[in-house]
């Protein structure tokens, strides 16, 4: 069974250039999450679809980070334009998402490491 | 609000010691609560879970008890080996009406020398 599949892994990139990550999740899955992770900060949940559709995006941090599901098995992470603090690394995760569930588990993908110079 | 605390690593252990990561919440509803595992180069993976009050979740010989009483969601494990080096984290879930996100605590990083 092919798990959360993220690409690409590794992106380095100058500032003011547009990102976009991709993320494949498992088959079935119904729900989708995208996290941040920091030295400083740890683990940020920046917005989770159920459905395909975005139920909470709080977590994004600013009008330069957009995120889409236009079907069931992929996701994208725009960030546009990108600045040096955003370097982080993004993980794409994935989860049977039947509502109420709250004991699920999710399935996270390798992660992409992002460095913006 | 939601929240996850965990104690600050890094935390040093010789092979076979005993180990124990404190983890407390604080949660306006009921929450299921889970550690994850995090290997270097890798994404998150799912130790144990336990999703009501004095439940046991149990893995790889980690275990940790749902405590409502002092809100707490310890990891134990007798004997730690070179390979559970990793860092590892607490996190809390609660459903709504469209699904379920989890809160993250901020990581224990466990190094463990032969």
């Amino acid at each position: 069974d092919a798990g959360v599949i993220q690409s690409p892994r590794h992106e380095v990139t100058e500032m003011g250039q547009e990102v976009t990550l991709r993320c494949k999740p498992i088959s079935g899955h119904n729900s989708l999450f995208w996290y941040r992770q920091t030295m400083m900060r740890g683990l940020e949940l920046l917005i989770y679809f159920n459905n395909n559709v975005p139920i909470d995006d709080s977590g994004m941090p600013e009008d330069r980070f957009s995120a889409k599901m236009p079907n069931a098995s992929f996701s994208t992470l725009k960030i546009q334009p990108s600045e040096p603090r955003d370097s982080a690394v993004y993980f794409c995760a994935s989860s049977s998402g039947l509502a109420g569930l709250a004991q699920e588990t999710q399935y996270f993908g390798p992660g992409t490491r992002l460095l913006v110079l | 609000g939601n929240s996850v605390t965990q104690m600050e690593g890094p935390v040093t252990l010789s092979e076979e010691a005993f180990l124990t990561i404190n983890c407390t919440y604080t949660a306006t509803g009921y929450p299921s609560l889970f550690w994850y595992v995090q290997y270097p180069g890798e994404g998150l993976q799912l130790l144990l879970k336990a999703t009501k009050a004095d439940d046991k979740g149990s893995n790889k010989g980690f275990e940790a008890t749902y405590r409502k009483e002092t809100t707490s969601f310890h990891l134990e494990k007798g004997s730690v080996q070179v390979s559970d080096s990793a860092v590892y984290f607490c996190a809390l879930s609660l459903s709504n009406q469209a699904g379920t996100a989890l809160i993250f605590g901020k990581g224990t990083t466990l190094s463990v020398s032969s």
